[in-house]
């Protein structure tokens, strides 16, 4: 059984670092790309990144809403993907899941396993 | 960039009926489209992808369809575990983007 499990989330000032961890399980980690999604309290979902497998390179990618303060990172030994988000704004609340990146029909597009999600808190 | 348009916002149906959501994106996306369910407390879970393909575990009631720019989920027979928000959802290569259209509720009429 494919398990995410997310943690690391909490109470942080603005302008403050949070590093968040997604523990995975039930499958081969370093066979996949894994990507972070984040929704504010009553609000859509948002893609926030993803990083490829090494098969791919291992890059990252993210949104323009976070790039330059977030980072993805992974140890396929551990089976760990990491979040690292620095420079945090309340714009940034809301809980924030793993996500396995699916394959199908030649592409990586969908998110077909998602963790149950750390909530991330910005106030003073 | 891509976006993803839902229609309705809200659909106000009962249980046994069909339910018909709509996705449009503002540019072709070929079949490249998910639809997730989302029931309130929880993270999203995959319902389909490839437009019309069922991810496991998912039920027959549920169907999609479309390519191009204009996509539905359909529901044919609402079940209670059924009322929640659905989400489209999909990626464009360069620049590398992920994105959700706002979603639809079901909720009970």
């Amino acid at each position: 059984e494919v398990q995410l499990v997310e943690s690391g989330g909490g109470l942080v000032q603005p302008g403050r670092s949070l590093r968040l961890s997604c523990a995975a399980s039930g499958f081969t980690f370093g066979d996949y790309a894994m990507s972070w999604v984040r929704q504010a309290p009553g609000k859509g979902l948002e893609w926030v990144g993803f990083i490829r497998s090494k098969a791919f390179g291992g890059t990252t990618e993210y949104a323009a809403s976070v790039k330059g303060r977030f980072t993805i990172s992974r140890d396929d030994s551990k089976s760990i993907a990491y979040l690292q988000m620095n420079s945090l704004t309340a714009e940034d609340a809301g809980v924030y899941s793993c996500n396995r990146v699916g394959y199908a029909s030649g592409r990586y597009y969908f998110f077909d396993y998602w963790g149950q999600g750390t909530l991330v808190t910005v106030s003073s | 960039e891509i976006v993803l348009t839902q229609s309705p916002a809200t659909l106000s149906l009962s249980p046994g009926e069909r339910a018909i959501l709509s996705c449009r994106a503002s540019q072709s996306i070929s079949s490249f489209l998910a639809w997730y369910q989302q029931k309130p407390g929880q993270t999203p879970r995959l319902l389909m992808y490839d437009a019309s393909k069922r991810a496991t575990g998912i039920p027959a009631r549920f169907s999609g369809s479309g390519s191009g720019t204009d996509f539905t989920l359909t529901i044919s027979s609402l079940e209670p575990e059924d009322f929640a928000v659905y989400y489209c959802q999909q990626r464009t290569n360069w620049p590398a983007d992920f994105t959700f259209g706002p979603g639809t509720k079901v909720d009970i009429k």
